[in-house]
């Protein structure tokens, strides 16, 4: 029983093109993450959901748009991808209240050529 | 902003050797917790700390947490091939924040048998 999972697992494409990553948890979680981690495996949040409403919107391209369905998935869009967006994303979750431990999935390997 | 840094960055050590990885800020954190993150996988929560001078024990691993709550050790005795991989510190920030944790650089670790 996965926790939280996110497809696809590796995704090569080209610069310019749009591409969305998906990611589900079925752990009943209030609050999902998206996180980008660079080759130096420095992890970086992007985008935080509570209960479907955008909490923290950080300094990322607007080229980014995170998009909840429900509250049990978090899915990541890209308009005009860069070779700079080349990277891991992950996708995770929290409980909520003052629960701080985050589950992570196993992440998109993203290449951009 | 909050930084966290680790030190070593990297380190390659023999199995059944002693290692400590730190964990420094100049901030105050609420909590701080210890991921491990293996090859093709997400972080996985080892421990959280909270409370200023914490000592934890998980098997051969014992963490600490400052008693000024801005730093934290992880100490390895007798480290184990199985050992090895990206170990994560991330610290949460006080109250009136939306929960968003603070991933230190990391520390990678090997093991070599």
């Amino acid at each position: 029983d996965t926790a939280v999972s996110q497809t696809p697992k590796y995704l090569v494409t080209q610069m310019g093109n749009d591409k969305s990553i998906k990611c589900e948890q079925n752990l009943g979680h209030d609050t999902m993450y998206w996180y980008k981690q660079d080759s130096k495996k420095f992890l970086k949040i992007m985008f935080s959901y509570n209960n479907k409403e955008l909490i923290i919107n950080e300094t990322v391209p607007n080229r980014f748009s995170p998009k909840s369905p429900d509250k049990a998935h978090l899915n990541l869009h890209i308009n005009s991808l860069e070779l700079g967006d080349s990277a891991v994303y992950f996708c995770a979750s929290r409980v909520g209240g003052r629960e701080e431990t985050q589950y992570f999935g196993p992440g998109t390997r993203l290449l951009v050529l | 902003t909050q930084l966290l840094e680790q030190s070593p960055q990297f380190l390659s050590i023999q199995e059944g050797e002693n290692l400590t990885v730190y964990c420094n800020s100049s901030s105050v954190f609420s909590s701080l917790q210890w991921y491990r993150q293996e090859p093709g996988e997400g972080p996985v929560l080892l421990v959280t700390v909270v409370t200023g001078g914490e000592v934890k024990k998980l098997k051969r691993l014992t963490f600490q947490f400052g008693d000024a709550r801005k730093d934290s050790s992880l100490h390895i005795t007798a480290a184990q091939p199985g050992d090895t991989g990206l170990y994560l510190c991330a610290g949460a920030p006080g109250s009136g924040s939306a929960r968003q944790l603070t991933f230190g650089s990391g520390t990678q670790l090997t093991v070599l048998p």
